[in-house]
């Protein structure tokens, strides 16, 4: 039982450069997220989705690309990568947004820490 | 803007010792707060609260809502070592699917 996962675990890149960051699970859920999680920030959502082919903003979503053509994949993009990118991404899923605690729990993958040099 | 502040930032504490970690928060349509607790890997689930006045329980670790005043309690009773860790309150909002993430409190408790 993989549950959720995400790759690459580490990441250095430059400046400019393309990124994509990988998240899969296994359970089916609904909806997945991505947050980035800086000192002094706690976690902040960047976007989310609620099925394959529906994705939404969340509070920093400048820079960044998303896609859900499945419902166990949800890669983030880093267009073209800044310094001010430089973080810890996790990505979590859950069943759905509401109804309950099994509904609405948040299962977060191990995340990937990324440098932008 | 909705916003979700915890205090205090940090704690450090002795095993044995018991510790409130706070979460007061702001938003529109409250629909339901949310506890994490995060070692050096990604934040597992705690507790799920909706409805104020009701504690959650899980072993020492219990926790309760006040929706009049805005916040909600964590308690750890009997503190272990293993109970060191960031604590992360989350409070999500009706009609929409986000999260709003406080900053978290670090809890170190010395053997």
């Amino acid at each position: 039982d993989a549950g959720i996962t995400q790759s690459p675990r580490y990441k250095i890149t430059e400046t400019g450069r393309q990124v994509t960051l990988m998240c899969h699970q296994t359970w089916s859920h609904s909806y997945m997220f991505w947050y980035r999680q800086d000192l002094g920030h706690g976690l902040r959502l960047i976007y989310y989705s609620a099925a394959a082919d529906i994705t939404d903003k969340g509070e920093v979503p400048d820079g960044y690309v998303v896609s859900r053509s499945k419902t166990e994949n949800f890669p983030l993009t880093l267009e073209s990568a800044t310094r001010s990118q430089t973080s810890v991404y996790f990505c979590a899923s859950s069943l759905l947004a509401g109804g309950g605690v099994r509904q609405e729990t948040q299962y977060f993958g191990p995340g990937t820490r990324l440098l932008v040099l | 803007e909705d916003k979700v502040v915890q205090s205090p930032l940090s704690l450090v504490v002795h095993e044995g010792d018991t510790v409130t970690l706070n979460c007061s928060y702001e938003v529109t349509n409250f629909r339901s707060l949310l506890w994490y607790k995060q070692e050096k890997k990604a934040p597992t689930f705690l507790f799920m609260l909706t409805s104020s006045g009701i504690e959650k329980k899980s072993g020492r670790l219990s926790s309760i809502l006040d929706k009049k005043e805005l916040f909600s309690i964590l308690n750890i009773t009997a503190t272990q070592t293993g109970d060191s860790a960031v604590y992360l309150c989350a409070v999500s909002t009706s009609g929409t699917y986000k999260y709003i993430f406080g900053t978290g409190t670090r809890l170190k408790v010395l053997a």
